[in-house]
């Protein structure tokens, strides 16, 4: 049953932390997507990466990390020098260079 | 720099009826468009896209209308039904001088259709 893994679905840290969310998908698609939404907003591109080993910030990548090792694997780090990180993350794959992408659940990340 | 609009931030629409969700863009360089549903706490779901080089595509009780001169899109979901109820983002994206997608997607600030029993 081939999808997209966040975890976890919650996440709460102190404010300081950096904190990693995980996206795992079993698509066997080379490019995956880090996306954040906050209410009343759209979706906005973090970082992407259209095949391993590579990667590219998006249009709010100030305050995170990312790293791509593994096809299917594209973990995100959102660093303390995020000023407002609590939001819902969303993490999404396609096919190299084709439009439509396929999303996870989504992690909401709250920074107390 | 807003490239994507919806300007509509919620729509309520009695079930049977059709409901019409608008979207704008600004950047001449996007040529094809998605729509995208989002349930709460959810991932959003691929619904249907179009291609510039069409002005309309259908898929059963959705339909996306493109006016490309106009830089307007609208999405037609006839009959509306309950379970329609969600968040509506559209899409855009562009392609690279070599006829494929960049594969980013830039979107709107989404729309939350109700659809009333």
């Amino acid at each position: 049953d081939g999808g997209i893994t966040q975890s976890p679905k919650y996440l709460f840290r102190k404010e300081g932390q950096n904190v990693t969310l995980s996206c795992e998908q079993n698509l066997n698609h080379d490019a995956m997507y880090w996306y954040r939404q906050d209410p009343g907003q759209g979706l906005r591109l973090i970082y992407y990466s259209q095949i391993v080993n590579d990667f590219q910030k998006g249009d709010i990548a100030e305050g995170y990390s990312v790293s791509r090792e593994k096809k299917e694997s594209f973990p995100l780090t959102v660093t303390s020098a995020q000023k407002n990180p609590t939001a819902f993350y969303l993490c999404a794959s396609s096919i190299f260079l084709h439009n439509e992408q396929f999303f996870g659940p989504g992690t909401r990340l709250t920074v107390l | 720099d807003q490239q994507v609009k919806q300007n509509s931030p919620s729509l309520s629409v009695q079930e049977g009826r059709i409901s019409i969700l608008n979207c704008d863009y600004t950047n001449s360089m996007f040529d094809y468009f998605l729509w995208y549903k989002k349930y709460p706490a959810e991932g959003p779901t691929f619904l249907i896209s179009i291609s510039s080089i069409k002005d309309k595509n259908e898929d059963g009780r959705f339909t996306v209308f493109l006016n490309k001169s106009a830089k307007h899109l609208s999405l037609h979901i006839v009959p509306s039904q309950p379970g329609d109820s969600a968040v509506y983002f559209c899409a855009a994206s562009g392609m690279n001088a070599g006829g494929t997608s960049y594969g980013k997607l830039t979107f709107g600030q989404g729309t939350i259709l109700t659809v009333h029993p």
